[in-house]
Protein backbone atom coordinates (compact mmCIF):
# COMPACT_ATOMS: atom_id res chain seq x y z
CA UNK A 1 0.00 0.00 0.00
CA UNK A 2 1.34 3.60 -0.58
CA UNK A 3 2.86 5.08 2.53
CA UNK A 4 1.68 8.67 1.61
CA UNK A 5 -2.29 9.48 1.40
CA UNK A 6 -3.32 12.63 -0.20
CA UNK A 7 -6.18 14.85 0.23
CA UNK A 8 -8.05 15.81 -1.51
CA UNK A 9 -7.29 13.61 -4.96
CA UNK A 10 -9.06 16.55 -6.94
CA UNK A 11 -9.03 20.38 -6.02
CA UNK A 12 -10.17 23.08 -8.44
CA UNK A 13 -9.76 26.87 -7.13
CA UNK A 14 -9.83 30.37 -9.24
CA UNK A 15 -6.43 32.40 -9.94
CA UNK A 16 -5.31 34.04 -7.71
CA UNK A 17 -6.58 31.88 -5.09
CA UNK A 18 -4.37 30.05 -2.31
CA UNK A 19 -4.62 25.85 -2.84
CA UNK A 20 -3.67 24.07 0.08
CA UNK A 21 -3.17 20.35 -0.59
CA UNK A 22 -2.26 17.67 1.83
CA UNK A 23 -0.14 14.47 3.02
CA UNK A 24 -0.24 11.59 5.39
CA UNK A 25 1.70 9.18 5.84
CA UNK A 26 2.58 5.93 8.00
CA UNK A 27 5.66 5.26 9.26
CA UNK A 28 8.84 7.39 10.59
CA UNK A 29 10.15 9.69 8.35
CA UNK A 30 13.57 11.54 7.22
CA UNK A 31 12.64 13.97 4.85
CA UNK A 32 9.05 14.76 2.49
CA UNK A 33 9.46 16.04 -0.26
CA UNK A 34 6.70 17.38 -2.94
CA UNK A 35 6.89 17.10 -7.27
CA UNK A 36 4.68 18.57 -9.52
CA UNK A 37 3.68 16.77 -12.42
CA UNK A 38 2.19 18.30 -15.92
CA UNK A 39 -0.47 16.09 -17.91
CA UNK A 40 1.72 12.64 -17.25
CA UNK A 41 5.06 14.01 -17.89
CA UNK A 42 7.90 13.64 -15.41
CA UNK A 43 7.47 15.14 -12.16
CA UNK A 44 9.60 18.57 -11.12
CA UNK A 45 11.29 18.76 -7.62
CA UNK A 46 9.62 21.24 -5.43
CA UNK A 47 10.85 21.36 -2.09
CA UNK A 48 11.91 19.50 0.76
CA UNK A 49 11.59 19.55 4.40
CA UNK A 50 13.75 17.09 6.68
CA UNK A 51 11.93 15.25 9.24
CA UNK A 52 13.86 18.55 12.05
CA UNK A 53 12.08 21.44 10.04
CA UNK A 54 8.14 22.32 10.78
CA UNK A 55 8.25 24.96 7.76
CA UNK A 56 9.85 25.80 4.76
CA UNK A 57 8.93 28.24 2.28
CA UNK A 58 10.12 28.46 -1.35
CA UNK A 59 9.14 31.61 -3.47
CA UNK A 60 4.55 30.84 -3.35
CA UNK A 61 5.15 27.69 -2.24
CA UNK A 62 5.24 26.99 1.68
CA UNK A 63 5.67 23.58 2.89
CA UNK A 64 4.46 22.49 6.89
CA UNK A 65 5.56 19.10 8.38
CA UNK A 66 3.98 17.49 11.57
CA UNK A 67 6.01 14.47 12.66
CA UNK A 68 3.65 13.70 15.41
CA UNK A 69 0.65 13.45 13.32
CA UNK A 70 2.72 11.83 10.19
CA UNK A 71 1.41 14.64 8.00
CA UNK A 72 2.40 17.53 5.75
CA UNK A 73 0.49 20.17 3.99
CA UNK A 74 1.79 22.32 0.83
CA UNK A 75 0.33 25.70 0.39
CA UNK A 76 0.24 27.38 -2.84
CA UNK A 77 -0.12 31.08 -2.91
CA UNK A 78 -1.72 33.50 -5.53
CA UNK A 79 -2.32 30.59 -7.97
CA UNK A 80 -1.32 30.77 -11.89
CA UNK A 81 -2.93 29.04 -14.43
CA UNK A 82 1.04 27.38 -14.87
CA UNK A 83 0.34 25.61 -11.63
CA UNK A 84 -2.16 23.63 -12.91
CA UNK A 85 -0.86 20.04 -12.53
CA UNK A 86 -0.98 16.64 -10.40
CA UNK A 87 1.19 17.36 -6.99
CA UNK A 88 2.74 14.04 -5.46
CA UNK A 89 4.18 14.12 -2.15
CA UNK A 90 7.16 11.57 -1.71
CA UNK A 91 8.86 10.54 1.65
CA UNK A 92 12.17 8.61 2.40
CA UNK A 93 11.40 6.02 4.70
CA UNK A 94 14.70 4.44 5.42
CA UNK A 95 18.11 6.11 5.51
CA UNK A 96 19.97 4.81 2.56
CA UNK A 97 17.82 2.64 1.40
CA UNK A 98 17.62 5.40 -2.22
CA UNK A 99 13.55 4.49 -2.60
CA UNK A 100 11.04 7.25 -2.52
CA UNK A 101 7.37 6.26 -1.61
CA UNK A 102 4.83 8.14 -3.34
CA UNK A 103 1.54 9.18 -2.59
CA UNK A 104 -1.22 9.28 -4.61
CA UNK A 105 -1.72 13.03 -5.86
CA UNK A 106 -3.68 15.75 -6.07
CA UNK A 107 -4.90 16.67 -9.72
CA UNK A 108 -5.37 21.49 -8.95
CA UNK A 109 -6.68 22.51 -11.41
CA UNK A 110 -6.62 26.38 -11.83
CA UNK A 111 -9.74 28.15 -13.54
CA UNK A 112 -8.90 31.44 -15.08
CA UNK B 1 22.98 21.96 -19.35
CA UNK B 2 20.64 19.04 -20.57
CA UNK B 3 18.32 17.55 -18.09
CA UNK B 4 17.53 14.13 -17.95
CA UNK B 5 17.23 12.28 -21.14
CA UNK B 6 14.65 9.43 -21.98
CA UNK B 7 14.55 7.31 -25.14
CA UNK B 8 12.30 6.52 -26.62
CA UNK B 9 9.17 8.89 -25.93
CA UNK B 10 7.01 6.63 -27.10
CA UNK B 11 6.78 2.96 -27.20
CA UNK B 12 4.12 0.70 -28.28
CA UNK B 13 4.75 -3.73 -28.12
CA UNK B 14 2.94 -6.31 -28.38
CA UNK B 15 2.44 -8.97 -25.57
CA UNK B 16 5.06 -11.61 -25.36
CA UNK B 17 7.81 -9.31 -26.64
CA UNK B 18 10.68 -7.56 -25.00
CA UNK B 19 11.26 -4.23 -24.67
CA UNK B 20 14.35 -2.13 -24.07
CA UNK B 21 14.31 1.64 -21.87
CA UNK B 22 16.99 3.89 -22.01
CA UNK B 23 18.10 7.16 -19.60
CA UNK B 24 20.70 9.34 -19.85
CA UNK B 25 21.07 11.15 -16.52
CA UNK B 26 22.10 14.84 -16.05
CA UNK B 27 26.01 15.24 -16.91
CA UNK B 28 28.16 14.29 -13.67
CA UNK B 29 24.95 12.54 -11.84
CA UNK B 30 25.98 9.38 -10.64
CA UNK B 31 22.36 8.26 -8.93
CA UNK B 32 19.90 6.73 -12.16
CA UNK B 33 16.33 5.39 -10.21
CA UNK B 34 13.33 4.34 -12.19
CA UNK B 35 9.68 4.24 -11.37
CA UNK B 36 6.60 2.90 -13.31
CA UNK B 37 3.37 4.97 -13.16
CA UNK B 38 -0.01 3.56 -13.72
CA UNK B 39 -2.90 5.23 -13.18
CA UNK B 40 -4.23 2.32 -10.63
CA UNK B 41 -1.01 1.66 -8.76
CA UNK B 42 0.35 5.03 -8.64
CA UNK B 43 4.24 6.02 -8.92
CA UNK B 44 6.24 2.74 -8.06
CA UNK B 45 9.70 1.89 -7.18
CA UNK B 46 11.59 -0.38 -9.71
CA UNK B 47 15.75 0.24 -9.36
CA UNK B 48 18.21 2.88 -8.74
CA UNK B 49 21.58 2.75 -9.54
CA UNK B 50 24.61 4.52 -7.75
CA UNK B 51 28.36 3.90 -10.07
CA UNK B 52 27.33 0.58 -11.82
CA UNK B 53 25.86 -0.71 -8.71
CA UNK B 54 22.14 -1.89 -8.04
CA UNK B 55 21.47 -0.47 -4.73
CA UNK B 56 17.51 -1.27 -3.99
CA UNK B 57 14.90 -3.09 -6.34
CA UNK B 58 11.09 -2.74 -6.04
CA UNK B 59 8.56 -5.38 -5.98
CA UNK B 60 8.61 -6.32 -9.29
CA UNK B 61 8.92 -10.12 -10.48
CA UNK B 62 12.13 -10.56 -12.40
CA UNK B 63 11.27 -9.97 -15.93
CA UNK B 64 12.19 -6.18 -14.78
CA UNK B 65 15.49 -6.02 -15.06
CA UNK B 66 18.36 -3.05 -14.86
CA UNK B 67 21.58 -1.80 -15.47
CA UNK B 68 23.87 0.88 -15.02
CA UNK B 69 27.12 2.10 -17.25
CA UNK B 70 30.31 3.90 -16.78
CA UNK B 71 29.03 6.77 -18.02
CA UNK B 72 26.19 6.65 -15.85
CA UNK B 73 23.71 5.84 -18.34
CA UNK B 74 21.13 3.39 -17.52
CA UNK B 75 18.99 0.82 -19.38
CA UNK B 76 15.63 -0.85 -17.73
CA UNK B 77 14.53 -3.99 -19.66
CA UNK B 78 11.71 -5.93 -19.32
CA UNK B 79 11.26 -9.28 -20.55
CA UNK B 80 7.90 -11.33 -21.87
CA UNK B 81 5.39 -8.20 -21.45
CA UNK B 82 2.16 -8.71 -20.64
CA UNK B 83 -0.51 -5.92 -20.82
CA UNK B 84 -0.53 -4.46 -17.32
CA UNK B 85 3.38 -3.53 -18.28
CA UNK B 86 1.38 -0.69 -19.65
CA UNK B 87 2.74 2.61 -17.72
CA UNK B 88 4.71 5.90 -18.00
CA UNK B 89 8.08 5.15 -17.27
CA UNK B 90 9.96 7.45 -15.40
CA UNK B 91 13.92 7.76 -14.85
CA UNK B 92 15.38 10.08 -12.42
CA UNK B 93 18.81 11.31 -11.55
CA UNK B 94 20.82 12.63 -8.53
CA UNK B 95 24.27 14.42 -7.76
CA UNK B 96 24.15 13.17 -4.59
CA UNK B 97 25.31 9.75 -2.98
CA UNK B 98 22.26 9.80 -0.81
CA UNK B 99 20.40 10.99 -3.42
CA UNK B 100 16.87 10.67 -1.24
CA UNK B 101 18.36 12.99 0.88
CA UNK B 102 18.14 15.77 -1.67
CA UNK B 103 15.68 14.89 -4.13
CA UNK B 104 15.65 13.85 -7.53
CA UNK B 105 15.17 15.85 -11.15
CA UNK B 106 12.73 13.74 -13.76
CA UNK B 107 13.51 12.64 -17.20
CA UNK B 108 9.92 13.20 -19.03
CA UNK B 109 9.41 9.44 -19.59
CA UNK B 110 9.06 6.72 -21.35
CA UNK B 111 5.04 5.86 -22.05
CA UNK B 112 4.76 2.35 -23.31
CA UNK B 113 1.79 0.24 -24.11
CA UNK B 114 1.53 -3.05 -24.59
CA UNK B 115 -0.80 -4.75 -27.07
Amino acid sequence: SQQGEEDPQALSIQEGENATMNCSYKTSINNLQWYRQNSGRGLVHLILIRSNEREKHSGRLRVTLDTSKKSSSLLITASRAADTASYFCATEIIQGAQKLVFGQGTRLTINP
Amino acid sequence: KAGVTQTPRYLIKTRGQQVTLSCSPISGHRSVSWYQQTPGQGLQFLFEYFSETQRNKGNFPGRFSGRQFSNSRSEMNVSTLELGDSALYLCASSLARQATAYGYTFGSGTRLTVV
